[in-house]
């Protein structure tokens, strides 16, 4: 089946650092990637979508400024959030969609952010 | 937008029994929909999903099925092991639209 990572796992970082994540799919092209948000006991909240060599679509009330994403090739998109602070701790999960999936989306493992 | 709900937020039951977790949608132009389980501090995994020109599908002790009229559709685990214990999710997206998801049903399966 479709393969996706994530990097790092977890990171701990200082109120007002940058940290970047990372979503690859592994063994087919993600012509689109998704970026969730998911607290404690509730659902996946999506926070954008990217296509590869676009602009990535935020949903409404996404600070775009705050999360930047990047999908600069078919097998990598990347978040990072600036500027963090311990609001912004969360468990922050992409999935990918692409050549071979259809609409199957494919979930990375995840990425638990905390802000000192 | 797409609106998704889902019932029950929680469900136990006794192993060996049937499961049944429900979802309805709100744009009848959804024609894809997944179901994930996501155990404890993992990613939500792909168990079962059915396209809009599909009634039921069946993979196992796990089967959708999909009322398009009524807008809603329903997992049903049979035989239900303790393994089963885990978060479900129910989605609705349009081909090659990005997903709408539910609230998710806690399933707890008594040994």
């Amino acid at each position: 089946g479709a393969v996706v990572s994530q990097h790092p796992s977890w990171v701990i970082c200082k109120s007002g650092t940058s940290v970047k994540i990372e979503c690859r799919s592994l063994d087919f092209q993600a012509t689109t990637m998704f970026w969730y948000r998911q607290f404690p006991k509730q659902s996946l909240m999506l926070m954008a979508t990217s296509n590869e060599g676009s602009k990535a679509t935020y949903e409404q009330g996404v600070e775009k400024d705050k999360f930047l994403i990047n999908h600069a090739s078919l097998t990598l998109s990347t978040l990072t959030v600036t500027s963090a602070h311990p609001e912004d701790s969360s468990f922050y999960i992409c999935s990918a969609r692409g050549y071979g999936t259809q609409e199957t989306q494919y979930f990375g493992p995840g990425t638990r952010l905390l802000v000192l | 937008g797409e609106n998704v709900e889902q019932h029950p937020s929680t469900l136990s039951v006794q192993e060996g029994d049937s499961a049944v977790i429900k979802c309805t949608y709100s744009d009848s132009a959804s024609n894809y929909f997944p179901w994930y389980k996501q155990e404890l501090g993992k990613r939500p995994q792909l168990i079962i999903d059915i396209r809009s020109n599909v009634g039921e599908k069946k993979d196992q002790r796990i089967a959708v099925t999909l009322n398009k009229t009524a807008k809603h559709f329903s997992l049903h685990i049979t035989e239900t092991q303790p393994e089963d214990s885990a978060v479900y999710f129910c989605a609705a997206s349009i081909w090659a639209g990005k997903s709408t998801f539910g609230d998710g049903t806690t399933l707890t399966v008594k040994p």
